[in-house]
């Protein structure tokens, strides 16, 4: 199957910093997806991006598809921003079903 | 307002015990999942749908079952075979091959006591 890496998996912040999320994948997939995982466990939907770039709010992601990677960036980060944020995809080999990349642990200080 | 929802939140089981997590959505989707998600990990497959009637077993599906017998429910049992169900349970949905963006409830955290 395929390979999700995530890196890096930790990451601190002070709050007003920016930083960048990085997910790399080890074939061609159809579906790439970031989520935000808060502290009570659910998983928010921050952006469906199997190519391109998108931008909401402080938030924007860039998928490069030939080159199997995909960027997160979140600017001027607030303690709401902690959590966990995870990359997954599919591909043609996975029907519709996802692979998660193992998340990048943000925490974002006062 | 529409959603997914998994019922119960918190969920206690003595060992050699089934129990049965509860996913409903009323998105009309036509895909559902179930993920397991252990302390620090990703999420790992367990089963998923993508009909009425017919379901797959995804990466980790020992000690698990599930039916699809309508549209917006898709119920999880963990079985007493399953040797290590304490974890966090994810539901998820998503609305077919030509939108296949996927969305989750809340979680159901199993504990065994």
């Amino acid at each position: 199957g395929i390979q999700v890496e995530q890196s890096p998996p930790d990451l601190i912040l002070q709050e007003g910093a920016n930083s960048t999320l990085r997910c790399n994948f080890s074939d061609s997939v159809n579906n790439l997806q970031w989520f935000h995982q808060n502290p009570w466990g659910q998983l928010i939907n921050l952006f469906y991006i199997p190519s391109g770039t998108k931008q909401n709010g402080r938030l924007s992601a860039t998928t490069v598809a030939t080159e199997r990677y995909s960027l997160l960036y979140i600017s001027s980060s607030q303690t709401t921003d902690s959590g966990v944020y995870f990359c997954a995809v599919t591909y043609s080999g996975s029907a519709r079903q996802l692979t998660f990349g193992s998340g990048t642990q943000l925490t974002v200080l006062p | 307002d529409g959603g997914i929802t998994q019922s119960p939140k918190y969920l206690f089981r003595k060992e050699g015990q089934n129990v049965t997590l509860s996913c409903e959505q009323n998105l009309n989707h036509d895909a559902m999942y179930w993920y397991r998600q252990d302390p620090g990990q990703g999420l790992r497959l367990i089963y998923y749908s993508q009909i009425v009637n017919d379901f797959q077993k995804g990466d980790i599906a020992e000690g698990y079952s599930v039916s699809r017998e309508k549209k917006e429910s898709f119920p999880l049992t963990v079985t007493s075979a399953q040797k290590n169900p304490t974890a966090f349970y994810l539901c998820a949905s998503s609305p077919g091959p030509a939108s296949p963006e996927a969305f989750f409830g809340q979680g159901t955290r199993l504990t065994v006591v």
